[in-house]
């Protein structure tokens, strides 16, 4: 079974650029999450979907970050314009419910560099 | 509102057994995750407890205390692969938060 599909996997790019960030989840997994993790922290929820619809996005930066899943299958998310302190790793999870029981599988992860 | 705390950094020998320690805060408390995260890679799954006592999975082995919102992961008979970050996660409603990790270093 594919695990949860990121890309890129690295990206540097500078101050007030645009950005985007892909996911494709296990096939299968109605649930999404886009998470940051900062070097040596734990990561930080950023936005959870149930299919296309986005239940959780309290944690998102709106002014600069936005994030889809049309088709309740892949997700993008985008931060414009970049700023020194959005350099993070942005991890992709999926999981089959919304409910805790069932164990979030992560991606490898897109390293964000702003400059 | 949530708060995990966890030690940053643990040291240990092969062969030897390490206890990772975690106290959490949280509201609506459903559930502590642990997950182990080697360097560069993704967060994997190690465990779940949701009822109070010990969960035993070959080498690792999670308690969790509801009433001291304490968890802790133990692992034994450490080999060097286990070197990675080990995150304690607390469950609340439909939403995962994540300690700050601590760094299992194991020396031969």
């Amino acid at each position: 079974e594919a695990g949860v599909v990121q890309s890129p996997r690295y990206k540097i790019i500078e101050k007030k650029q645009p950005v985007a960030f892909w996911c494709n989840p296990i096939s299968g997994h109605n649930t999404l999450y886009w998470y940051r993790q900062n070097l040596g922290q734990g990561p930080e929820l950023l936005i959870r979907y149930e299919n296309e619809e986005a239940v959780d996005d309290s944690q998102l930066p709106k002014d600069r970050f936005s994030a889809e899943r049309l088709k309740g299958v892949d997700s993008t998310l985008k931060i414009q314009p970049a700023e020194l302190g959005d350099s993070a790793v942005y991890l992709c999870a999926s999981s089959p419910t919304g409910g805790l029981t069932y164990e979030q599988y992560f991606g490898p992860g897109t390293r964000l560099t702003v400059t | 509102g949530q708060n995990i705390d966890q030690p940053t950094e643990m040291t240990a020998t092969e062969g030897a057994i390490v206890q990772i320690n975690c106290t959490y805060q949280t509201s609506g408390f459903n559930g502590l995750f642990w997950y182990q995260q080697h360097a560069g890679e993704a967060p994997t799954f190690l465990s779940y407890n949701v009822l109070d006592g010990l969960e035993e999975k070959g080498r690792f082995s999670s308690f969790l205390s509801r009433s001291k919102g304490y968890s802790y992961l133990l692992l034994k008979e450490l080999q060097m692969k286990d070197s990675a970050s080990y995150l304690c996660a607390s469950a609340a409603g439909n939403k995962l938060t994540f300690g700050g990790g601590t760094r299992v270093l194991v020396k031969p």
